[in-house]
């Protein structure tokens, strides 16, 4: 079966300062990639997906991540984070044959102005 | 992207009460639809695939009796949260998939049982 582990459970950062969120993800086949942000009182909104080509993508509002086959990494990062980033981040995966999604347990990320 | 609505956003019922929980994909026509609960401070806990035109699929764990799906229409799924206890309060989600490799999200449903 399918797993996603986020190890960061709640990070707390200054303005302008780096961030990375770790995701790792347990399986053998072709996966897609996402990276989900709920922020506070707001529904889930796509940051980011990878499905194939470039492992390195982009996504909205200055978030990238990368895709690392290797260690079954999908890390999320924003080289300077604003107070308006305070939100929820879910890590997700899906087989590319298969119609269900896999969540991390979520971090959430605290941006101190 | 596709764009998911649910009705009602936030209902507060009495114990033992049954709620009825809407979710419709306005813009393009949902042959599945996936039903999550999310408990404050937590991830995504899929409850059940929806089905369009036959019975929904249920995660382990998850009571079928207790949680009834309906997908009668394409664009239309509903989650009936039925004799409704304390422990049910909690915020569903439903989302919906044009082409299983991306899942668009309605806003949720916050439900109270007091």
């Amino acid at each position: 079966a399918q797993s996603v582990s986020q190890h960061n459970h709640h990070v707390i950062l200054s303005e302008a300062a780096s961030l990375e969120l770790g995701c790792n993800y347990s399986y053998g086949g072709t996966v897609n990639l996402f990276w989900y942000v709920q922020y506070p009182g707001q529904h889930l909104q796509l940051l980011l997906k990878y499905f194939s080509g470039d492992p390195l993508v982009k996504g909205i509002k200055g978030f990238e991540a990368e895709f690392i086959k290797s260690k079954f990494s999908f890390n999320l990062r924003k080289p300077s984070v604003q107070w308006s980033d305070t939100a929820e981040y879910f890590c997700a995966v899906s087989s590319n044959t298969g119609n269900q999604f896999y969540f991390g347990t979520g971090t959430s990320l605290t941006v101190i102005p | 992207g596709a764009v998911v609505s649910q009705h009602p956003s936030w209902v507060i019922c009495k114990s033992g009460t049954s709620v009825k929980i809407e979710c419709r994909s306005l813009d393009f026509q949902a042959t599945t639809m996936f039903w999550y609960r999310q408990f404050p401070k937590q991830s995504l806990m899929l409850m059940a695939t929806s089905n369009e035109g036959s019975k929904a699929t249920y995660e382990q764990g998850v009571e079928k009796d207790k949680f009834l799906i309906n997908h009668a229409s394409l664009t239309l799924s509903t989650l009936t949260v039925t004799s409704a206890h304390p422990e049910d309060s909690s915020f569903y989600i439903c989302s919906t998939t044009p082409d299983y490799n991306e899942q668009f999200f309605g806003p949720g449903t916050r439900l109270t049982v007091l």
